[in-house]
């Protein structure tokens, strides 16, 4: 049984370019959240995706955007991306009523 | 503002020793509190607490909860050194998502 899978896994991309990451919810699971986590940080919240809409927002601005399709796979993706845009993207997943999230290995996007 | 706060930031300790990790909060509309382990990238669940009191178990590791003065603890015993790794605090409210404290950084040497 696959769990959260994350693609890809390292990313390099230059300031102002834009980029999708994107996310496979382990098998059964119908909700997807993303986190972004600094370094040295816990994650940040993002968004969180159920039923192909956004359902809740955290504080990131509007060059953060998502997509949550029928098989239940998600994308992120952020426009015109500044330095402070690099850290560790995690997607979690979970089945709706239940209890915890789990989370993929994350993508590392790096912006020089 | 909601936040939670984990202490030590960092710990190290040799093998065979006692941890106690701490998490406070301050979360309105409180669901339960979540424990994960990060070794790597993907942080592993470890606990999820929603009852004052009730302590959890798996191995070495426990944690309980007080709702009353908001906060856990999550206790290793007699550590090895693939216990290293960073211990993240997770609260969750009525809005589902998770609000996470910095972290607690754990190295244990042989």
């Amino acid at each position: 049984d696959a769990g959260v899978t994350q693609s890809p896994t390292h990313l390099i991309k230059t300031r102002g370019q834009q980029v999708t990451l994107r996310c496979s919810p382990k098998s059964g699971h119908d909700t997807v959240s993303w986190y972004q986590q600094a370094l040295g940080q816990g994650p940040q919240f993002i968004f969180q995706y159920y039923e192909e809409e956004e359902r809740q927002r955290g504080n990131f601005p509007d060059r953060f955007s998502g997509h949550q399709f029928p098989n239940y796979s998600s994308e992120l993706n952020v426009n015109a991306l500044l330095l402070g845009d690099s850290a560790l993207y995690l997607c979690a997943s979970r089945r709706t009523g239940s209890g915890g999230y789990t989370f993929g290995s994350g993508t590392r996007l790096t912006v020089v | 503002e909601d936040k939670v706060v984990q202490s030590p930031l960092s710990l190290v300790v040799h093998e065979g020793d006692t941890v106690t990790l701490n998490c406070s909060y301050e979360v309105t509309n409180f669901r339960s509190l979540l424990w994960y382990k990060q070794e790597k990238k993907a942080p592993t669940f470890l606990f999820m607490l929603t009852s004052s009191g009730i302590e959890k178990k798996s191995g070495r590791l426990s944690s309980i909860l007080d709702k009353k003065e908001l906060f856990s603890i999550l206790n290793i015993t007699a550590t090895q050194t693939g216990d290293s790794a960073i211990y993240l605090c997770a609260v969750s409210y009525n809005t589902d998502k998770l609000i996470f404290g910095t972290g607690t950084r754990l190295q244990v040497f042989p």
